[in-house]
C-alpha cells in the first residue's frame, strides 16, 4: 500500500540555523509533492508545489527538493526563526488532480 | 478576501446525537473537500465536492456520513448517530480551477468534534 512517512519526532532547531525535514514515500509515483504548515489548533497553509519534473523549487527562505529515484523531498528553512515553529505536513498527489495523500507531519521547534 | 470558513469551531454530541458542519470556500471556489484529522496522524480525504455534484465520496464511511454542496449556501458534512469514534478534528479545503489549480487547496480553521 501506498506509505508517506515523516519523522515523528519533533526536531529541534536553534534560531538563524537551517532546519531540513525529511519526506519518504513508498509505493507510490507522485505527479507533485506539497508542502504545508500547521499551527495549534488550525487548518493547514499550503507553502510550496514541486512537480515530479523539477529537482528543487524556492520561495523567500523557504527550499524544497524532490528526487523521485530516492522517493524523497526536503524541505529546507533557511535562518530559521521562532515564528517558523509549527508542524510541517508534506502531500502527494498524482492519481487524480485532487486526491492528496498526507504525512503525519514533523513538528518544528525553533529555539531562540 | 475572506479565507475558507468553517462552524462551529468546536461541537460537543452525544452517543446517537447528529453532527453537522458547515464549510463556506474562498470567494471564487467551487470546490470543496472535506478531510478528517486524528492526533498525531495525518489528514485523511473524505469527500470531494463541486456545486451541488459529489465528485468522489470514495474516503467517507458509507453509513451515517452524508455531505452536500447545494447551489446556494455552504457545504454541509452531516453525521448520524454519532459515536465515541468520529471524535476528530474536521477539515475543509476550496481550490479554484484557476486559482493555483485544483491541486492548491485552501484549508479552514477546521472544526473540532467531541463525542461524549
Amino acid at each position: 500500500s501506498q506509505k508517506i512517512e515523516q519523522n515523528s519526532e519533533a526536531l529541534n532547531i536553534q534560531e538563524g540555523k537551517t532546519a531540513t525535514l525529511t519526506c519518504n514515500y513508498t509505493n507510490y509515483s507522485p505527479a507533485y509533492l506539497q508542502w504545508y504548515r500547521q499551527d495549534p489548533g488550525r487548518g493547514p497553509v499550503f507553502l510550496l508545489l514541486i512537480r515530479e519534473n523539477e529537482k528543487e523549487k524556492r520561495k523567500e527562505r523557504l527550499k524544497v527538493t524532490f528526487d523521485t529515484t530516492l522517493k524523497q523531498s526536503l524541505f529546507h528553512i533557511t535562518a530559521s526563526q521562532p515564528a517558523d515553529s509549527a508542524t510541517y505536513l508534506c502531500a502527494l498527489g498524482g492519481d487524480s488532480n485532487y486526491q492528496l495523500i498526507w504525512g503525519a507531519g514533523t513538528k518544528l521547534i525553533i529555539k531562540p | 478576501n475572506a479565507g475558507v470558513m468553517q462552524n462551529p469551531r468546536h461541537l460537543v454530541r452525544r452517543r446517537g446525537q447528529e453532527a453537522r458542519l458547515r464549510c463556506s470556500p474562498m470567494k471564487g471556489h467551487s470546490h470543496v473537500y472535506w478531510y478528517r484529522q486524528l492526533p498525531e496522524e495525518g489528514l485523511k480525504f473524505m469527500v470531494y465536492l463541486q456545486k451541488e455534484n459529489i465528485i468522489d465520496e470514495s474516503g467517507m464511511p458509507k453509513e451515517r456520513f452524508s455531505a452536500e454542496f447545494p447551489k446556494e449556501g455552504p457545504s454541509i458534512l452531516r453525521i448520524q448517530q454519532v459515536v465515541r469514534g468520529d471524535s476528530a478534528a474536521y477539515f475543509c479545503a476550496s481550490s479554484s480551477l484557476v486559482l493555483g489549480g485544483l491541486e492548491t487547496q485552501y484549508f479552514g480553521p477546521g472544526t473540532r468534534l467531541l463525542v461524549l
